[in-house]
């Protein structure tokens, strides 16, 4: 079935510790694919957009992502974590040809001073 | 200003009771969208709309029903809302040219 998973619901590190949040996704073609963090009461901001071409993404904020077609993975990574990263970061993927976004559950970050 | 915009930010009603969410953009985008968000099930799509013509349920469309007046304007309205309903509802468009979704800021329903 198509899917998108993110395996872990809440990941908790120390500020200015490396962040790897993890994205898997099943569809017969590589769909498009998105990060996007919501702060806590707000709305949904993107984060970055993979389409084709560099596997490796840069976005805002200082968060990047590596497309591996081999793992059908799309796993969001920061260096060095602020306390101000603390939120819910949602992975996202539109199939091609497709008209509709769908995401993934979710995964909580937490930043421990 | 923002660019996408929804009214009420929070709202608490009734069992039984017809609610209005309404979705405005300044974005000049085509598509727009209804997702609700509830904890540990991400966002799942409600309806969306290509044009003020063009309405499409989405994966849980059952019990809600859509309004697009302009292209600016997208309302998600529950009929006799029930309280399985309580949730956030987000509000989103995309760009067509870059499939990129933009997000309201939710309004968040609670229904007793």
């Amino acid at each position: 079935a198509q899917s998108v998973t993110q395996p872990d619901i809440h990941i908790t590190v120390s500020e200015g510790a490396s962040l790897e949040l993890r994205c898997n996704y099943s569809y017969g073609a590589t769909p498009y694919l998105f990060w996007y963090v919501q702060s806590p009461g707000q709305g949904l901001q993107l984060l970055l957009k993979y389409f084709s071409g560099d596997t490796l993404v840069q976005g805002i904020k200082g968060f990047e992502a590596e497309f591996k077609r081999s793992q059908s993975s799309f796993n969001l990574r920061k260096p060095s974590v602020h306390w101000s990263d603390a939120a819910e970061y949602f992975c996202a993927v539109v199939p091609r040809g497709n008209n509709d976004m769908r995401f993934g559950a979710g995964t909580r970050l937490t930043v421990k001073p | 200003d923002a660019d996408v915009t929804q009214t009420p930010r929070n709202r608490i009603t009734k069992t039984g009771k017809r609610i209005m969410l309404e979705c405005s953009q300044t974005k000049g985008h085509d598509r727009m969208y209804w997702y609700r968000q509830d904890p540990g099930l991400g966002l799942q799509l409600i309806y969306y709309s290509f044009d003020v013509k063009d309405i499409n349920k989405g994966e849980i469309s059952d019990g809600y029903s859509v309004s697009r007046q302009a292209q600016a304007k997208f309302s998600l309205s529950l009929e006799s809302a029930i309280p399985n309903q309580t949730a956030l509802y987000f509000c989103a468009t995309r760009d067509g040219a870059t499939d990129t979704q933009y997000f309201g800021p939710g309004t968040r329903l609670t229904v007793l």
